[in-house]
């Protein structure tokens, strides 16, 4: 099967811009995750989708993030305006079912905020 | 929330000695404990995974333990190839929860 999938695979913006990033998860995977790296710590929890839902958006930062999936399939990450601080390696996972199952990453997106 | 603590951030080893990654984790509640590796450059794939039902799990040269009581969980990898080389990480989560907390890495180098 096709693995999780990430656009672009690097970004590169100046402070105050706006950088929209996509993932199309696997087929018929309903959960989907957006986590962040930053400078070398850990892979941090931002949400969860369950089909089109949020299920839980504790991790996210502020409100200059916002994330979507429509219709339940790929989903986008919105940074508007981006911070010197939000850069990072953006990952998405997905997996077929919620909790004790295999999550499966897709490459990232390295978003570089000067 | 969930708190998960890895050590040691580096560790190199020669080719063929083995290599321990220990994590701890702070919410008794998590009850599934999956390693993940990354390759330079490359996405974070699963290399093993343990529930909390068990203590221990073991593939080929990779092994995993879990104790419970203590709440930490750690990776054994014998016989370290130049393969090998990569970052491992931890990470824990509650099994209806979904979302996984990670530890800060290892960088593990394997020296041929």
């Amino acid at each position: 099967e096709a693995g999780v999938t990430q656009f672009p695979s690097h970004s590169v913006i100046e402070k105050g811009q706006t950088v929209t990033l996509r993932c199309d998860p696997i087929s018929g995977h309903d959960n989907l995750y957006w986590y962040r790296r930053v400078m070398g710590k850990e892979i941090k929890f931002l949400l969860h989708f369950v089909k089109e839902s949020k299920q839980d958006e504790s991790g996210m930062p502020n409100n200059r993030f916002l994330a979507e999936r429509t219709g339940g399939t790929y989903s986008t990450l919105k940074v508007q305006p981006a911070e010197l601080e939000d850069s990072g390696v953006y990952f998405c996972a997905s997996s077929r079912r919620q909790g004790l199952d295999e999550q499966f990453f897709g490459p990232g997106t390295r978003l570089t905020v000067l | 929330g969930e708190n998960v603590e890895q050590h040691p951030s580096t560790l190199s080893v020669q080719e063929g000695d083995s290599a321990v990654i220990k994590c701890t984790y702070s919410d008794s509640a998590s009850n599934y404990f999956p390693w993940y590796k990354q390759e330079l450059g490359k996405r974070p794939q699963l290399i093993i995974d343990i529930r909390s039902n068990v203590g221990e799990k073991k593939d080929q040269r990779i092994a995993v333990t879990l104790n419970k009581t203590a709440k930490h969980f750690s990776l054994h990898i014998t016989e370290t190839q130049p393969e090998d080389s990569a970052v491992y990480f931890c990470a824990a989560s509650i099994g209806n929860a979904g979302k996984s907390t990670f530890g800060d890495g290892t960088t593990l180098t394997v020296k041929p």
